[in-house]
């Protein structure tokens, strides 16, 4: 399997620009995580997916940042308008039966607004 | 809310020179606590889960252990490829997300 894999690797935008973040989960994996990662907040949860359903996206920061997941084998990570602030390494992971084995981390998606 | 505080935030060591990460953490029912692995550019790499107190994991020269309150990652003669940042993670019985911790930056010098 190739892994989770994401994708732009890279991405540099303008404020005030839409971005989407894509990713594609490990096949049979049945769990998605979005992770946001800065230097000064570590790694922050920012929505996870079971059975392409949304379960908590309390970590959403605002209402500029949307998550679909429309199967099971594809989700997009929105941020409209962007900001300076929201600037940072985006990572989707996935895992299968919960967390029992771990979550598989893609290699992420480093976001620079300016 | 879950916490988990690592210590040292960095740590340099001569290769061959043992040494311990620490993980404490407070958590409302502890379903699984994670170590992961970050090299510079990647995403974290899994590497072990433990559930229970006492509880002890190997690899190569990794050994994690397991208390009620915290976790350590031992590391036995390192060698340079052992480089990265180590993060541990909790996950509650309530729920399925992780909380990550800081992790530490560790630098193997040859």
């Amino acid at each position: 399997d190739a892994g989770v894999i994401q994708s732009p690797r890279h991405e540099v935008t303008e404020m005030g620009q839409e971005v989407t973040l894509r990713c594609k989960p490990i096949s049979g994996h049945d769990y998605l995580f979005w992770y946001r990662q800065t230097m000064m907040r570590g790694l922050e949860l920012l929505i996870y997916f079971n059975n392409n359903v949304p379960i908590d996206d309390s970590g959403m920061p605002e209402d500029r940042f949307s998550a679909k997941m429309p199967n099971a084998s594809f989700s997009t990570l929105k941020i409209q308008p962007s900001e300076p602030r929201d600037s940072a390494v985006y990572f989707c992971a996935s895992s299968e039966r919960r967390t029992a084995y771990g979550y598989t981390f893609g290699s992420g998606t480093r976001l620079t607004v300016v | 809310e879950d916490q988990v505080t690592q210590s040292p935030e960095a740590l340099r060591l001569q290769e061959g020179e043992s040494s311990s990460l620490n993980c404490s953490y407070t958590v409302s029912g502890l379903r699984g606590l994670f170590w992961y692995r970050q090299d510079p550019g990647k995403g974290p790499e899994f590497l072990f889960t433990l559930y229970s107190a006492g509880e002890e994991k190997e690899k190569e020269r990794l050994k994690a252990t397991l208390t009620k309150k915290e976790s350590f990652l031992h590391i036995t003669a390192p060698k340079p490829e052992d480089s990265a940042t180590y993060l541990c993670a909790v996950q509650a019985t309530s729920g399925s997300r992780l909380t990550f911790g800081e992790g530490t930056q560790l630098t193997v010098n040859p």
